[in-house]
This record gives C-alpha cells, structure tokens and sequence, in this order.
C-alpha cells in the first residue's frame, strides 16, 4: 500500500554516535516533515521540506540535519548524539494545500534511544 | 502565536460510558483547520477529523461526534458507547488555512482508557 515508510522501527546510540533515519514516501508529495514526540509533550516539528531541494527548520531543529535530494526520500541525520534526544520520531507528508489540506500522512514512527 | 490546549492528561472511563475530550485552541489567523488524530498503542497515528474554521457545525460519525464553538475557541470530541478499542491517546491539532507548510501545531494529546 502507498504510504510512508520509515526505518529502522528502533534503534539505540551511544551518546556521540551518528545515523540517519530514512523516511520515503510513494505518493509524490511535494511536502514532508519530521516530528519528534516525547511522553506526554505532544508532537513537534523539527524540519520540513515543501520540495525537493527546500528545507526549512521548526520548533526544535537543534542536533539534526535533513536533506531532501529527490521527492520521495527525506532523511534525518542525528550528529553526536545525545540523552535529550530519545524519542520517537516521526515522518509525514502531504499534497494538499488550502482546501485541499487534509492533515499528513504519518509513518509508523521509530523509536530511538540514546544511553 | 498558535497554540492547542488538552487540558486532560489521562481519562479513564468504563465500557459503554460516554466521554468528552477537550480541546481549546488559540490563533489569530481568521481561516485555520483543526484535526484530531488518534494514537492506538501500536504507535502509528491515525486521523480521524478535519474542521474548516468557517464551519461550525457539528460532526457525527458513529460513535464519534465533534463540537466545534469557535465563540470558545473550542473543538471538543466525544465517544458515545465507549469500548475498549478506543483506547488511545487522542491529539488534537491546529494548522492555518495554507497548511502545508510546516504548521501542524499538536496539542499534548489526552490519554483515554476504556476499561471492560
């Protein structure tokens, strides 16, 4: 089914440790974001793309990087690692603009843990 | 600024009771969306709801229904019968009318447990 797909589904770092969380998405949205989603805090946006080539930051974009070279892939790169960024984060994309917004589309998370 | 306000952190209701999830929302935009989306225990999340800010009226689907007061500035969801599959945490969430660019403002989301 089309969607969006995001791996791995969990992962632990050591702090100072590296990697990206992939996020690809079949339905040729134009518009994708990554969110992290700590207990009980509610969602927040970290970055987003609105096109291929276009990122910008949200709320919380410290300690992450983000690429967007092709429509479908939207990776999210954590540098040096650190405790503060255990969560479960999420990716999501969207066509609609307007009346045509309809909310994202989520991935099924991944659940990250830094010790 | 935009901002969504779930003031109940965690509900617990018993089977067939009726429940009320509150949401209170602040914006100075005129056209906005306001959503809910529903987070079962496997994780993913689901949406169930979008509301035009020009539309007030309410919502009916099955056991769900929606009051949105935009004199309030409140978008409250309601489950009817409850059943233990609606136990979830349920967030509710707040984008202007443009929506797309990055600004999908979620509430800190209530946590509903639906005991048999």
């Amino acid at each position: 089914n089309a969607g969006v797909t995001q791996t791995p589904k969990f992962r632990i770092l050591k702090i100072g440790q590296s990697m990206t969380l992939q996020c690809t998405q079949d339905m040729n949205h134009n518009y994708m974001y990554w969110y992290r989603q700590d207990p009980g805090m509610g969602l927040k946006l970290i970055y987003y793309s609105v096109g291929a080539g276009i990122t910008d930051k949200g709320e919380v974009p410290n300690g992450y990087n983000v690429s967007r070279s092709t429509t479908e892939d939207f990776p999210l790169r954590l540098e040096l690692a650190a405790p503060s960024q255990t969560s479960v984060y999420f990716c999501a994309s969207t066509d609609g603009q307007g009346a045509l917004f309809y909310g994202y589309t989520f991935g099924s998370g991944t659940r990250l843990t830094v010790v | 600024a935009q901002k969504v306000t779930q003031a109940q952190t965690e509900i617990s209701v018993v089977e067939k009771e009726d429940v009320t999830l509150d949401c209170v929302y602040e914006t100075r935009d005129t056209t906005y969306y306001l959503f809910w989306y529903k987070q079962p225990p496997s994780g993913e999340l689901v949406f169930l709801i979008r509301r035009n800010s020009f539309d007030e009226q309410n919502e009916i689907s099955g056991r769900y229904s929606w009051n949105f007061q935009k004199s309030t500035s409140s978008f409250n969801f309601t489950i009817t019968a409850s059943q233990v599959v609606d136990s979830a945490v349920y967030f509710c969430a707040l984008s202007r009318y443009g929506g797309s660019q990055g600004n999908l403002i979620f509430g800190k989301g209530t946590k509903l447990s639906v005991k048999p």
